[in-house]
């Protein structure tokens, strides 16, 4: 069965600061994507990585997919109040491409201004 | 038309009551799937169309959820006798079935059953 777990669940910061979200499984995936929720609102697609070892940049976002391709990771740099939200990451279910996803839990962010 | 669209943002309705939810995709996209989200959990797959097809249901989705996509456009998620346990917000996302590693998802539609 595929899993992704998403660690930490909770994170409560003040602004200015760094942190690192992450992504992992036992299981490998042909790409990963990242997306970003606010409340009461749908996930909204911030990157897909596909290449083990890939690393993407998106302003002060930056996400590595690892070498083998079972883990991933958001950093953020000098987090904003604006950058508070459920950050998730989803992977294609299975072999088949059907493009279902699974998704990990969540990592609820905080940014305190 | 710039994203997916659901209608109703929020319903809120009596314990053994009938709701549907309507999903409109993005236009030029084939594939549409339905996800529930429960309160501080990730969406999990409930089921998907390509086009009017519907390819494949989850076992989430008991014999009181029916979906439909007629002529392939808009899709309807109907639940029946509505339970608590049904409260949820339901996620609908549309993709290109060729290349279509990324979905795009709607504003979602909250559920809440008294």
């Amino acid at each position: 069965t595929q899993l992704l777990e998403q660690s930490p669940q909770f994170l409560s910061i003040q602004e200015g600061e760094n942190l690192t979200v992450y992504c992992n499984s036992s299981s490998v995936f042909s790409s990963l994507q990242w997306y970003r929720q606010e409340p009461g609102e749908g996930p909204v697609l911030l990157v897909t990585v596909v290449t083990g070892g890939e690393v993407k940049k998106l302003k002060r976002l930056t996400f590595q997919f690892g070498d083998a391709r079972k883990d991933s990771s958001l950093h953020i740099t000098a987090a904003q109040p604006g950058d508070t939200g459920l950050y998730l990451c989803a992977g294609p279910h299975g072999s088949s491409n059907t493009g279902k996803l699974i998704f990990g839990q969540g990592t609820t962010l905080q940014v305190k201004p | 038309d710039t994203g997916v669209s659901q209608d109703p943002r929020h319903k809120i309705t009596k314990r053994g009551q009938n709701v549907t939810f309507r999903c409109d995709p993005i236009s030029e996209h084939n594939r549409l799937y339905w996800y529930r989200q429960t309160l501080g959990q990730g969406p999990e797959f409930l089921t998907y169309f390509q086009n009017e097809a519907q390819l494949e249901k989850s076992r989430l989705l008991s014999d009181r959820f029916s979906a439909e996509r007629p002529k392939g456009s808009f899709s309807t998620l109907e639940i029946q006798r509505t339970e608590q346990g049904d409260s949820a917000m339901y996620l609908c996302a549309s993709s290109l079935a060729l290349g279509g590693l990324e979905a795009f998802f709607g504003q979602g539609t909250r559920l809440t059953v008294v």
